[in-house]
């Protein structure tokens, strides 16, 4: 059964820190994928991560992806409040974006 | 732009009553899924379809049944509801393939309260 653990589970920063949240998976997987979901609200695609290797940044976001480590990361620059979110990957063993096995979400709590 | 439209957004139930959700998606997406959402826990998946006319269990299925006779639709049904399934219910829906743009596409969730 594949597992997929994010921690911290919670994480409440301030404003301008650096953070990193981690994705750990159990099975081998070439594909993982990160969302972001506001309180309330649906889940946002935030990065598609395709191979050992591969890193994506947009804004103050940055997520790798090591497969032969089972580990991806999502890195936090200079937080400001709009960050605020649940944070989940998702892994896909299939590489077919179907079936995917997410984690548990990391909730995050920019202060000011 | 629609993408994925999930109908009701709340629903309040008492044990025992029976109900569907509804799925829409304008996409094209010939692959589509159910979810659910509970507290401290990530997305479980219920059921999914990869295409019209079929469908296949996920981790979760007990409890529920799914039809998908358009491929723009797809029904998750609930014959007889528990507390067990107070939920949030999410649709989604994704191409086929393995795509590097291929993403499942999320509708905005069903908040279900069986009572």
């Amino acid at each position: 059964e594949l597992k997929v653990e994010q921690n911290p589970l919670f994480l409440s920063m301030q404003e301008g820190k650096n953070y990193t949240i981690y994705c750990n998976y159990s099975t081998t997987s070439d594909r993982l994928y990160w969302y972001r979901q506001d309180p309330g609200k649906s889940l946002e695609s935030l990065f598609v991560l395709l191979s050992n290797g591969a890193v994506k940044q947009e804004g103050r976001l940055m997520a790798s992806l090591d497969t032969k480590a089972r580990l991806s990361t999502l890195h936090i620059t200079a937080a400001v409040h709009d960050l605020s979110a649940t944070y989940f990957c998702a892994v896909d063993p299939t590489g077919t974006a179907s079936k995917l096995t997410f984690g548990t979400g990391t909730r995050l709590q920019v202060t000011l | 732009n629609a993408g994925v439209t999930q109908t009701p957004k709340f629903r309040v139930l008492k044990t025992g009553q029976s109900m569907t959700l509804l799925c829409a998606q304008d996409m094209n997406h010939e692959y589509m899924y159910w979810y659910r959402q509970d507290p401290g826990m990530g997305l479980r998946l219920i059921h999914y379809s990869v295409g019209e006319g079929t469908t296949a269990k996920g981790e979760v299925p007990d409890g529920y049944n799914v039809s998908r006779l358009k491929k723009q639709n797809f029904l998750l049904g609930l014959e007889s509801a528990a507390p067990s399934q107070t939920s949030v219910y999410f649709c989604a829906s994704s191409y086929r393939g393995a795509s590097a743009k291929n993403i499942q596409y999320f509708g905005a969730g069903t908040r279900l309260s069986v009572l």
